[in-house]
C-alpha cells in the first residue's frame, strides 16, 4: 500500500514556541490531506483539510491561526503549531488521498509534548 | 452530520474467544466504511475496507459486515489472541471528497 511519512515522530518543547510537523507521501501524489488530532484514550478528531495549491478547511472549533497547514506540493503537507501551549499537547496525524473517493492513507503520528 | 458510534468502548476477554465489535452511522449514504487497528501510541493500520455495495470482507480472523441500510458494521474476530488486543477504530467516508469520520474506537484486551 502507499506509504505515508512524518515528521518529526516526537517533539518536546517550551510553551510559546512553535512546532511544525511534516507530512509527506512517498509513493502518490496526494491531492488532499488532512490534519487529525488525538487526545488520549480519545478518537481522531479531523482537525482540517487541505487540498494543493488552496487554503485549508478548517473544522469547527479549530483557530487557523494557530494551527497553520501549507499544502504547497502535492507530496508533502505541513501543520505549525504556533505559539504551542501544554493543552496543545496531543498525538498528531496526517492522512493523504489521491482523488475524491480513493483510500486515505496514514502517517505514523507526531506526539508532542509542550512543556 | 456524520456520527459514527462504537460499543462497547472496551472489551476483555480470555485467549481463543470469538468476539464482535460495532459500529453504527448516522448517515447511511456511505461511500465505504474502514476499519483500523491501533496500538497504543501508534498510527493506524487499515485491517478492512468495505465498499458500499459490500455486505462484508474478509482477511484472516477477522471478518467485517456492512448493513448500509441499517447504518450497521460489525467486525468479527475469531479466536482472539493477546497479540489481538489494541484499540479498533471504525470509520466511513461518505459521498463526495470528504475525510473520513470516526467512531471512539473499542478498547480490546485478550488475556492469555
Amino acid at each position: 500500500g502507499a506509504v505515508v511519512s512524518q515528521h518529526p515522530s516526537r517533539v518536546i518543547c517550551k510553551s510559546g514556541t512553535s512546532v511544525k510537523i511534516e507530512c509527506r507521501s512517498l509513493d502518490f501524489q496526494a491531492t488532499t490531506m488532512f490534519w487529525y488530532r488525538q487526545f488520549p484514550k480519545q478518537s481522531l478528531m479531523l482537525m482540517a483539510t487541505s487540498n494543493e495549491g488552496s487554503k485549508a478547511t478548517y473544522e469547527q472549533g479549530v483557530e487557523k491561526d494557530k494551527f497553520l497547514i501549507n499544502h504547497a506540493s502535492l507530496t508533502l503537507s505541513t501543520l505549525t503549531v504556533t505559539s504551542a501551549h501544554p493543552e496543545d499537547s496531543s498525538f498528531y496525524i496526517c492522512s493523504a488521498r489521491f482523488g475524491g473517493r480513493e483510500t486515505q492513507y496514514f502517517g505514523p503520528g507526531t506526539r508532542l509534548l509542550v512543556l | 452530520k456524520q456520527e459514527v458510534t462504537q460499543i462497547p468502548a472496551a472489551l476483555s476477554v480470555p485467549e481463543g474467544e470469538n468476539l464482535v465489535l460495532n459500529c453504527s452511522f448516522t448517515d447511511s449514504a456511505i461511500y465505504n466504511l474502514q476499519w483500523f487497528r491501533q496500538d497504543p501510541g501508534k498510527g493506524l493500520t487499515s485491517l478492512l475496507l468495505i465498499q458500499s455495495s459490500q455486505r462484508e470482507q474478509t482477511s484472516g480472523r477477522l471478518n467485517a459486515s456492512l448493513d448500509k441500510s441499517s447504518g450497521r458494521s460489525t467486525l468479527y474476530i475469531a479466536a482472539s489472541q493477546p497479540g489481538d488486543s489494541a484499540t479498533y477504530l471504525c470509520a466511513v467516508l461518505n459521498s463526495g471528497n470528504t475525510p473520513l469520520v470516526f467512531g471512539k474506537g473499542t478498547r480490546l484486551s485478550v488475556i492469555a
